[in-house]
């Protein structure tokens, strides 16, 4: 079975702080993502990498950094939290086949005060 | 760019049958997804279909319609468990997956 790890489940921040949000897999997969999912707003793609040291915006990406050094490890860095980075934070990873799926860790849930 | 609508809520009955819309406007496009997520864990991947007409994967099915942008997700003989939120997801070009909403279902004794 795939195995995506966050770093953390809850982290609370203050306004401000430098923020990095971890995640690992196991499954040598190319392509790695970062989404939020927000109530009313579903899932939003920040950041993915489709290789080592490549990296694409999503639809939000202001705000956010990302970093991808191993293939297996794909950080997301809020340089500066802000109140409405509040939010839960999901990380997947996938092949580079069309139809294969997404798999999810179990999220980060954020909350900036 | 991206747009894809699926209702807010649903509610159903154990042992019924449910279907959940999905339509969709995107540029390369290159696959629909559908996922489960329960409250407060991750998405899990259901099916995937690229070229239109029904797949069927046990009390679950999805169909597609490329040329009318649709797609549902056919729910049979519900169970309590199967009260979750449903997404739908289109692919494009570039690997890159769009979530629509979410569909939240609640199914009642």
């Amino acid at each position: 079975d795939v195995k995506v790890t966050q770093s953390s489940r809850y982290l609370v921040k203050r306004t401000g702080e430098k923020v990095f949000l971890e995640c690992v897999q196991d499954m040598d997969h190319e392509n790695m993502f970062w989404y939020r999912q927000d109530p009313g707003l579903g899932l939003r793609l920040i950041y993915f990498s489709y290789d080592v040291k490549m990296k694409e915006k999503g639809d939000i990406p202001e705000g956010y950094s990302v970093s991808r050094e191993k293939k297996e490890r794909f950080s997301l860095i809020l340089e500066s939290a802000s109140t409405n980075q509040t939010s839960m934070y999901l990380c997947a990873s996938k092949t580079d086949w069309t139809g294969s799926p997404l798999h999810f860790g179990n999220g980060t849930r954020l909350t900036v005060t | 760019g991206q747009n894809i609508d699926q209702p807010t809520e649903m509610t159903a009955t154990e042992g019924a049958i449910v279907q959940i819309n999905c339509t969709y406007q995107t540029s390369g496009f290159n696959g629909l997804f559908w996922y489960q997520q329960h409250a407060g864990e991750a998405p899990t991947f259901l099916s995937y279909n690229v070229l239109d007409g029904l797949e069927e994967k046990g009390r679950f099915s999805s169909f597609l319609s490329r040329s009318k942008g649709y797609s549902y997700l056919l729910l049979k003989e519900l169970q309590m468990k199967d009260s979750a939120s449903y997404l739908c997801a289109t692919l494009n070009a570039g690997n890159m997956l769009t979530f629509g909403g979410g569909t939240r279902l609640m199914v009642k004794p």
